[in-house]
């Protein structure tokens, strides 16, 4: 497609249980990076991905949070035990090269009852 | 501590003003720095970036920003707002080498009167 795709748009689950969220971004993009906005506040950063690998996933906040990207294309943001907290939007961007712009997918809303 | 912060969060503006949004960015190294967009309803949308050379870069929809290394500011302006400019404002910088992840500030929700 011509841009980042997010799949669910939306979803809701309850609490404890697991859930993935999907990222397909823009073809050819090696870079592709996990953010998570909460109400009122700015993008927080999880996960960065090069290629295959997780150049830099400090941004996690605990091993309930896992993501991959085996083949080096679409992402998987993997949530288990959820929490009410883990509520917000989760963003995906990528980029043809980690110096040049991220694009944005429209992301994926979260709630946990 | 890698920190971008913006002073305003929340701006009301009538049509035809002018806009200028603060943006102060804290990075140990040389910095690549944007701002993001996003109209209520939509994704992130660039506006504008700077990575190296003139200092006053020109984005989409008549925005521009200026990068003062002296002041660590990468401010956004706009000369003359419009009504469809109504949304949230975000700076964001990530560093040329090491990690390549973007750090936002905490956006500026923008409304513009009609």
């Amino acid at each position: 497609g011509a841009g980042v795709s997010q799949t669910p748009s939306n979803k809701v689950t309850e609490k404890g249980k697991y859930v993935e969220l999907r990222c397909d971004p823009i073809s050819g993009h090696t870079a592709l990076y996990w953010y998570r906005q909460s109400l009122g506040q700015g993008p927080e950063f999880l996960i960065y991905f090069q290629g295959t690998g997780a150049a830099d996933d400090s941004g996690l906040p605990n091993d309930r949070f896992f993501a991959v990207r085996p083949e080096g294309s679409v992402s998987t943001l993997k949530i288990q035990r959820t929490e009410r907290g883990d509520s917000a939007v989760y963003l995906c961007a990528s980029s043809s090269s980690p110096n040049t712009e991220a694009f944005f997918g429209q992301g994926t809303r979260l709630t946990v009852v | 501590a890698q920190s971008v912060s913006q002073h305003n969060h929340h701006v009301i503006l009538s049509e035809a003003a002018s806009l200028e949004l603060g943006c102060n960015y804290s990075y140990g190294g040389t910095v690549n720095l944007f701002w993001y967009v996003q109209y209520p309803g939509q994704h992130l949308q660039l506006l504008l970036k700077y990575f190296s050379g003139d200092p006053l870069v020109k984005g989409i929809k008549g925005f521009e920003a200026e990068f003062i290394k002296s002041k660590f500011s990468f401010n956004l302006r706009k000369p003359s707002v419009q009504w469809s400019d109504t949304a949230e404002y975000f700076c964001a910088g990530r560093p040329t080498s090491g990690t390549y992840k973007y750090i936002f500030g905490t956006g500026t929700r923008l409304k513009v009167l009609a």
